[in-house]
């Protein structure tokens, strides 16, 4: 039972481009969501995040956008650029909860 | 960095063997969790503790046994090692902010 899912486990991007990673949950009750970025080798660490009362949030390059009717969430990197290639974690909570629910994983690589 | 640190880095261990995970920080948090992470299924939470002697499963918690006796050391023990527990072991502790902060990983081969 899957309730945070990342459909596509990689994606390649050319420098300069947008990147777009998805994420669909199913658990209505989640309400607060984050990104994580991960190299190989270390720790996730974390990115962006968006609470439910709102459908946007930008910081710098990174924009995360929330559809909640679609249970949908997407990350916009704009401009990718090299050192933007890792994979990208999606996780959700339900606010007060203990416990972070994350996705599978999109291995993001920028082309030079 | 954030003050948390996973001991060993690497570990290669036989199969029914017990083995021990710790993980320590130095942020005096709350709450320390442990996760595993294997291709396909990203990061899949074992165990939690929201304090001293206090701990709860996560969705992948057979075979698996944590103890917290002290603020900063959360240890992860495989009672008998299987094969299906090669993957890299994850800690992670929560700050005030709801962010997680995660630490370098484990990468533990059963053979």
């Amino acid at each position: 039972d899957q309730q945070v899912k990342q459909n596509s486990p990689s994606l390649s991007v050319q420098e300069g481009r947008i990147s777009i990673l998805n994420c669909d949950y199913t658990n209505s009750m989640f309400d607060y969501f984050l990104w994580y970025k991960k190299y190989p080798a270390e720790g996730p660490t974390f990115l962006i995040s968006i609470s439910s009362i709102k459908d946007k949030n930008e910081d710098g390059r990174f924009t995360v956008f929330l559809n909640k009717s679609a249970k949908h969430l997407s990350l916009h990197i704009v401009p990718s650029q090299p050192g933007d290639s890792a994979v990208y974690f999606c996780a959700a909570s339900v606010e007060g909860a203990q416990k972070l629910v994350f996705g599978q994983g999109t291995r993001l690589t920028i082309n030079p | 960095d954030a003050g948390i640190t996973q001991s060993p880095r690497h570990k290669v261990t036989e199969t029914g063997t017990p083995v021990t995970l710790r993980c320590h920080q130095t942020e005096n948090h709350r709450y320390m969790y442990w996760y595993r992470q294997d291709p396909g299924h990203g990061l899949r939470l074992i165990h939690y503790s929201y304090g001293v002697k206090d701990t709860d499963k996560g969705e992948v918690s057979d075979g698996y046994s944590v103890s917290r006796s002290k603020t900063e050391d959360f240890l992860l023990t495989l009672e008998s090692a299987t094969s299906s527990q090669t993957s890299v072991y994850f800690c992670a502790i929560r700050g005030l902010d709801y962010g997680y902060t995660f630490g370098s990983g484990t990468r533990l081969t059963v053979v």
